[in-house]
């Protein structure tokens, strides 16, 4: 059974660096063709994808958010991570990180709400 | 940039009627994806490869399209088929979706 899980901080300030972590089970991303993905929603609003990071450790960003991203892996302890820097109000959202299946976003977790706040 | 443009933006139907809610791309992509998303609910992956079902899925549903012009349609509307579908495509990077269509029940 295919599970994952967001964690974030809940909420921060302007300009400080949001850190999320995906913790799934059911999968390895060290299997060949393997993949987690980042996906965000402000509340009300659409879906935006943010990054993937594959099996083999290439990663690709949304060039809409400049170089803010980095996305990271611990795949002994079966783990994705994301990182956005100098956050603003318009990073306020829902955070998801979902399996990739090429091409798909096969599962998704429950997603973690991240609130910008002065 | 790839950018999916969704019709309608809203749509009710009543139980038994056939719904179709199209995608249209501003290039031709290889494929689309629909996902289903429920109120406070994470999206699901619904139809894959343009026309496979994901596990689960019911056969009333279905999906079709090519180039720049794709759709997902509902046979016979159940009330349980309630949500927003959102398209989206992996052909190019940035990976984009659709703005959402929400069906309702009328």
């Amino acid at each position: 059974q295919v599970t994952l899980k967001e964690s974030g901080p809940g909420i921060l300030q302007p300009s400080q660096t949001l850190s999320l972590t995906c913790t799934f089970s059911g999968f390895s991303l060290s299997t060949y063709g393997m993949g987690v993905g980042w996906i965000r929603q402000p509340s009300g609003k659409g879906l935006e994808w943010l990054a993937n990071i594959w099996w083999d450790d290439d990663k690709y960003y949304n060039p809409s958010l400049k170089n803010r991203l980095t996305i990271s892996k611990d795949t002994s302890n079966n783990q994705a991570f994301l990182k956005i820097t100098n956050v603003d109000t318009a990073d306020t959202a829902t955070y998801y990180c979902a399996r990739i299946i090429p091409h798909r976003f096969a599962y998704w977790g429950q997603g973690t709400l991240v609130t910008v706040s002065s | 940039e790839i950018v999916l443009t969704q019709s309608p933006t809203t749509i009710a139907a009543s139980p038994g009627e056939k719904v179709t809610i199209t995608c249209r791309a501003s290039s031709s992509v290889s494929y689309m994806y629909w996902y289903q998303q429920k109120s406070g609910a994470s999206p699901k992956l619904w139809i894959y490869d343009t026309s496979k079902l994901a596990s689960g899925v019911p056969n009333r549903f279905s999906g079709s399209g090519s180039g720049t012009s794709y759709s997902l349609t509902i046979n016979t509307m159940e009330t349980e088929d309630a949500a927003t579908y959102y398209c989206q495509q992996w052909s190019s990077t940035p990976l984009t979706f659709g703005s959402g269509t929400k069906l309702e029940i009328k």
